[in-house]
């Protein structure tokens, strides 16, 4: 099954507002984490990624927050525009190249 | 520019007929991999390779075979095609790390 999952199928968010998107795994001893970005009949982006000896790690406009904890993963979106409506999913690693995914979070962006 | 291309992008077949799905990278990475999407379950590994001549199978690997004879292909080969085969194809690469880079997809119908 799926190491990999996310709290909400679905996001609707105000443009210019901040997006969370939320991520759960369960492999404890994954050490590797990142967020892709698909858009429609478009092949996944990478985003940002973290591997396990770091709790954040900012990128342009996206940050990446890990809490080993609980194994929580979220990816922060600071002023949402329109062009961040997509679906996104989180995926993590452990000990070799391979990605587990989960089943993603679609993004809708209001004007 | 470097890049992964998939052929061809949108195929309609037959039960029970052999189909095969191009995947091409022009970054010389080692690692190449083939998921299946569909909806609700995200991104599901089928096969994956490390190199030339390896060839390893994922967590739905039944129905579908790969081989790589080089290192910029790596063809996903449906055997006998069945309906439940029906789905969105993606090929990705990776070299050195975790991060995979993803081809556009090819959206496979099975009648």
């Amino acid at each position: 099954g799926e190491s990999v999952g996310l709290h909400l199928p679905t996001l609707s968010v105000q443009e210019g507002d901040n997006s969370i998107i939320n991520c759960a795994y369960s492999n404890s001893a994954s050490d590797y984490f990142i967020w892709y970005k698909q858009e429609s009949g478009k092949g996944p982006q990478f985003i940002i990624d973290i591997r396990s000896n770091m709790d954040k790690r900012q990128g342009q406009r996206v940050t990446v927050l890990l809490n080993k904890t609980v194994k929580h993963l979220s990816l922060q979106i600071a002023a949402t525009q329109p062009g961040d409506s997509a679906v996104y999913f989180c995926a993590d690693s452990f000990n070799d190249y391979k990605l587990s995914f989960g089943a993603g979070t679609t993004v809708t962006v209001r004007a | 520019d470097a890049e992964i291309t998939q052929s061809p992008r949108h195929k309609i077949t037959e039960t029970g007929r052999q189909v095969t799905l191009a995947c091409h990278q022009t970054w010389n990475h080692n690692n190449m991999f083939w998921y299946r999407q569909d909806l609700g379950h995200g991104l599901r590994l089928i096969h994956y390779s490390y190199g030339v001549q390896d060839t390893n199978k994922g967590e739905v690997s039944d129905g579908y075979s790969v081989s790589r004879s080089n290192t910029e292909d790596l063809p996903l080969t449906l055997e006998s095609a069945a309906s439940s085969q029906t789905s969105v194809y993606f090929c990705a690469s990776s070299e050195g790390g975790n991060e995979q880079f993803f081809g556009p997809g090819t959206r496979l119908t099975v009648l």
